[in-house]
């Protein structure tokens, strides 16, 4: 158990729908990072947060947005869904901005599936 | 723009045996960090051994270690007395800076009894 929690675990939706998957950090750790992993592929960088505020931006659609809130948990929104969007989102989180230590933690994931 | 390479979709081994993986990684900077990450059938992602740039030893953790070679920038994971629990997804990853993660397309491992 890496102490990262998202949930749902599953989520089953139409296209056209909008979702919202939640992601609670490790205790203590300030940035959280958001991933897409579609069916057999590696992962896909999305966005990451720290303490709040946006820290950098990949390969993120304008159909979905993110934040991190005061407690440090974080949402990743998805609309206007496609059936390509079905996938599974990682969170990961980390402590440190910087040095070796600053590992990912992932959490279990939330499988989308886009009907 | 730093890109990760895993070459190797599949690989197999037989249980007991040892095993290299390989990546490739491409970058104009000094200063980073590899990662090698786990994926079971459960889709967990757990991180597996982890290698500063800056340093010219090879990062062991029990059965698994790698062969960080900087110039040829290669950075290939070897796991030795292969288990059955080690069948799973292998990914690299480059990480630059504090944020930065680029992951690879992975390597399924099988591990034969």
């Amino acid at each position: 158990d890496s102490g990262v929690t998202q949930t749902p675990k599953h989520l089953i939706t139409a296209t056209g729908q909008r979702v919202t998957l939640r992601c609670s950090p490790r205790s203590g750790d300030l940035s959280v990072y958001w991933y897409q992993q579609s069916l057999d592929q590696g992962l896909q960088f999305l966005i990451q947060y720290y303490n709040g505020e946006e820290r950098a931006k990949g390969n993120i659609l304008e159909r979905f947005s993110a934040q991190q809130f005061p407690d440090l948990h974080s949402e990743l929104n998805l609309s206007s869904l496609e059936l390509g969007d079905s996938a599974l989102y990682f969170c990961a989180s980390s402590s440190r901005t910087s040095g070796v230590h600053n590992e990912q933690f992932f959490g279990p994931g939330t499988r989308l599936t886009v009907l | 723009a730093q890109t990760v390479t895993q070459s190797q979709p599949e690989m197999s081994v037989q249980e007991a045996e040892t095993v290299t993986l390989s990546c490739t990684y491409d970058t104009s900077e000094s200063d980073y960090y590899l990662f090698w990450y786990k994926q079971p059938p459960s889709r967990q992602m757990i991180l597996v051994i982890r290698q500063e740039a800056y340093k010219q030893q090879n990062a062991t953790e029990n059965r698994f270690s790698v062969n960080f070679q900087k110039a040829a920038k290669s950075f290939s994971l070897k796991i030795s007395d292969s288990q059955l629990g080690d069948a799973a997804m292998y990914f690299c990853a480059y990480r630059l800076g504090t944020y930065k993660y680029i992951f690879g397309t992975g390597t399924r491992l099988k591990v034969l009894a």
